[in-house]
């Protein structure tokens, strides 16, 4: 069916390295561009970043600029988050999503995966 | 990158109407019709309920309803129900070519 699953979080100490994938299966994900979302415990939603179906644009927030590194891989059917230099502020559920349009794309999300938690601590 | 602003809760009873506002600035909300609301119930993925500022996915119930003015968007949703407690976040495109979301709004039916 339709889904997003996301994967690799756990417990990582600050300074260290994590990266998140969210494998996609029922849809053609090469044509669809791609975000990260992400809930610390107990807060709002705050968006990471995007990446145009094709890999060619990427977008991201000013706190996670420098730091996380979106990308794709479409012979996989795979997203990817490449978290370095982690801090504290960076626990939180991890959400792949999918965006709603191709090209351009729409800004809104149609499907969400479950999430997986980053935890920093030392 | 500042977070939209949303009340933090709003309340009312079973089929009474209720709106959570969304304001932001000329950069995101006031500048574009990338207003998009999402409803999420505890320990679960959010759900897309209106995008585009006013529009339903299928599967929506009309109940719900997204408008704009100026630098405020809002969500109404009429004929509370039980099952529509849960908080509710918007979100915008921004010049910058990002997404914002507000803080959320808990909504209780009572």
């Amino acid at each position: 069916q339709v889904q997003l699953v996301e994967s690799g979080g756990g417990v990582v100490q600050p300074g260290r390295s994590l990266r998140l994938s969210c494998a996609a299966s029922g849809f053609t994900f090469s044509n669809y561009a791609m975000h990260w979302v992400r809930q610390a415990p107990g807060k709002g939603l705050e968006w990471v970043a995007v990446i145009w179906y094709d890999g060619s644009n990427k977008y991201y927030a000013d706190s996670v600029k420098g730091r996380l590194t979106i990308s794709r891989d479409n012979s996989k059917n795979t997203l990817y988050l490449q978290m370095n230099s982690l801090r504290a502020e960076d626990t939180a559920v991890y959400y792949c999503a999918r965006d709603a349009l191709d090209y351009p794309i729409g800004w809104y999300f149609d499907l969400w995966g479950r999430g997986t938690l980053v935890t920093v601590s030392s | 990158q500042s977070a939209l602003t949303q009340p933090a809760s709003v309340s009312g009873s079973p089929g009474q109407s209720i709106t959570i506002s969304c304001t932001g600035t000329s950069s995101d909300v006031g500048g574009y019709n990338y207003v998009s609301w999402y409803q999420q119930h505890p320990g679960k993925a959010p759900k897309l309920m209106i995008y585009d500022v006013s529009n339903r996915p299928s599967g929506v119930p009309d109940r719900f309803s997204g408008s704009k003015s100026g630098n405020t968007a809002s969500l109404t949703i009429s004929g509370l129900q039980a099952e529509d407690e849960a908080d509710y976040y918007c979100s915008s495109y921004t010049s910058s070519s990002t997404l914002v979301f507000g803080g959320g709004t808990k909504l209780t039916v009572l």
